[in-house]
């Protein structure tokens, strides 16, 4: 069965580090991957996804992610955290192949930027 | 402007009744979902539909019922069967790009707040 996991529920940075939100996924098959991030009271926006080649991926907002196939993994990445990036941030994994096109969501992780 | 829109932001229900939320999508897209969102478990499927006149139940289907008669809408029916219905809903369409250009990203309506009072 497809999963999952954002091993964090918050991440705390201060303003100009670099953060770094986990994910890792358990799929038969080759993956799609998201991650999407949502501010209060809000729906959710795209930031990025891997479908193939680079396992690097640059996305919206100056947030990138590597896809690490040994390790299961996308973490989301970002060079130098801004007080705005504050908000809760969730993976996505669909296989490919399945007759449903399902995407699957982890449980969210909270982003909290101090200045 | 291009997107999903869902309607209303807020909505209070009342023991024992029906209630409709709306979506509706002018980006042309094929396939719309609806998912719940309550505090701590994430995204959770409760319908989705492929195509018009088509639509299957997701993981939490028990106690709502939608329709697709047009490519555009989707509306989610939470009946008074679904015992605790107080939660974030939203409503969602997926493009059909090729997978050579990154498609079959999945697009989120700004969510409706659904209350029982």
């Amino acid at each position: 069965a497809q999963s999952v996991a954002q091993p964090e529920d918050q991440v705390n940075v201060a303003e100009g580090n670099p953060l770094t939100v986990k994910c890792t996924y358990s799929v038969s098959g080759n993956p799609y991957l998201f991650w999407y991030v949502q501010y209060p009271n809000r729906g959710l926006q795209f930031l990025l996804k891997y479908i193939t080649g680079d396992n690097l991926v640059k996305g919206s907002y100056g947030f990138e992610a590597e896809f690490n196939k040994s390790q299961t993994s996308f973490h989301l990445k970002k060079p130098s955290a801004l007080v705005s990036d504050s908000a809760l941030y969730f993976c996505a994994v669909r296989a490919l192949g399945g007759a449903t096109n399902k995407l699957i969501f982890g449980t969210g992780t909270l982003l909290a930027v101090q200045p | 402007d291009g997107g999903i829109t869902q309607s209303p932001k807020y909505l209070f229900r009342k023991e024992g009744q029906n209630v409709t939320l709306s979506c509706e999508q002018n980006l042309n897209h094929d396939a719309m979902y609806w998912y719940r969102q309550d505090p701590g478990q994430g995204l959770r499927l409760i319908y989705y539909s492929q195509i018009v006149n088509d639509f299957q139940k997701g993981d939490i289907a028990e106690g709502y019922s939608v329709s697709r008669e047009k490519k555009e809408s989707f509306p989610l029916t939470v009946t008074s069967a679904q015992k605790n219905p107080t939660a974030f809903y939203l409503c969602a369409s997926r493009d059909r790009g090729h997978s050579s250009s990154g498609g079959n990203t999945i697009y989120f309506g700004e969510g409706s707040w659904l209350t029982v009072v």
